[in-house]
């Protein structure tokens, strides 16, 4: 199972949009709506930002949201602040034994 | 609040088995709705699921890793552990423990909270 296939970098100004693709097969993100995205700043552990493609978990900003077309989820950061800055990583889950496939991550930055 | 604590040796030497525990406060490991898992994170690299256990012991491994990895549960100590055998220096990483959703019983999947994180080094 490959790792799920993000760009390096993403960045906007302060107030703008970035989005961050997370590209798979229909094994993994196709296949069921189990994409999560995580948020991790540096030497932190990965924070749950994204679960079931699109839902936020409580305390997560509605500046953040998901989506998928086909095999390829995304993140949106609307109205981006200076703290969103941090590496974003997508997981899907990937069946057969529970298995977990995560993104190569991308590092977002605020202009 | 859940919190979960990871524990172990920070330097192992290749060839040797490397071995963790998580420790989970605030929360019963004995949740008919969670799994609770293992990820590793190269320095400077992206996550890697290793595996994941059920209270009653099922467990489930990252086939690149299976034939190497051991994860077993405490559940008097509300622990599971981590054991990882034949390390080289490609084992260097941060290991995070977390809980993970189950799909058969919360009908969902995702990994939350986190540990904080611990360095294991693989060098002589």
């Amino acid at each position: 199972q490959s790792a799920l296939t993000q760009p390096p970098s993403a960045s906007g100004s302060p107030g703008q949009s970035v989005t961050i693709s997370c590209t798979g097969t229909s094994s993994d993100v196709g296949g069921y709506n189990y994409v999560s995205w995580y948020q991790q700043h540096p030497g932190k552990a990965p924070k749950l930002v994204i679960y079931e493609v699109a839902k936020r978990p409580s305390g997560v900003p509605d500046r953040f949201s998901g989506s998928r077309f086909g095999n390829t989820a995304s993140l949106t950061v609307s109205g981006l602040q200076a703290e969103d800055e941090a590496d974003y990583y997508c997981s899907s889950y990937a069946g057969s034994n529970n298995f977990e496939v995560f993104g190569t991550g991308t590092k977002v930055t605020v202009l | 609040q859940l919190q979960l604590q990871e524990s172990g040796p920070g330097l192992v030497k290749p060839s040797e088995t490397l071995s963790l525990t998580c420790t989970v406060s605030g929360g019963s490991i004995s949740s008919s709705s969670y799994y609770w898992g293992w990820i590793r994170q190269p320095p400077g690299k992206g996550l890697e699921w290793i595996g994941s256990i059920y209270y009653s012991g099922s467990t489930y491994y990252n086939p690149s890793l299976k034939s190497r990895v051991t994860i077993s549960v405490d559940t008097s100590k509300n622990q599971f552990s981590l054991k990882l055998n034949s390390v080289t220096a490609a084992d260097t990483a941060v290991y995070y423990c977390a809980r993970r959703a189950r799909i058969a019983a919360a009908g969902t999947n995702y990994f939350d909270p986190w540990g904080q994180g611990t360095l294991v080094t693989v060098s002589s």
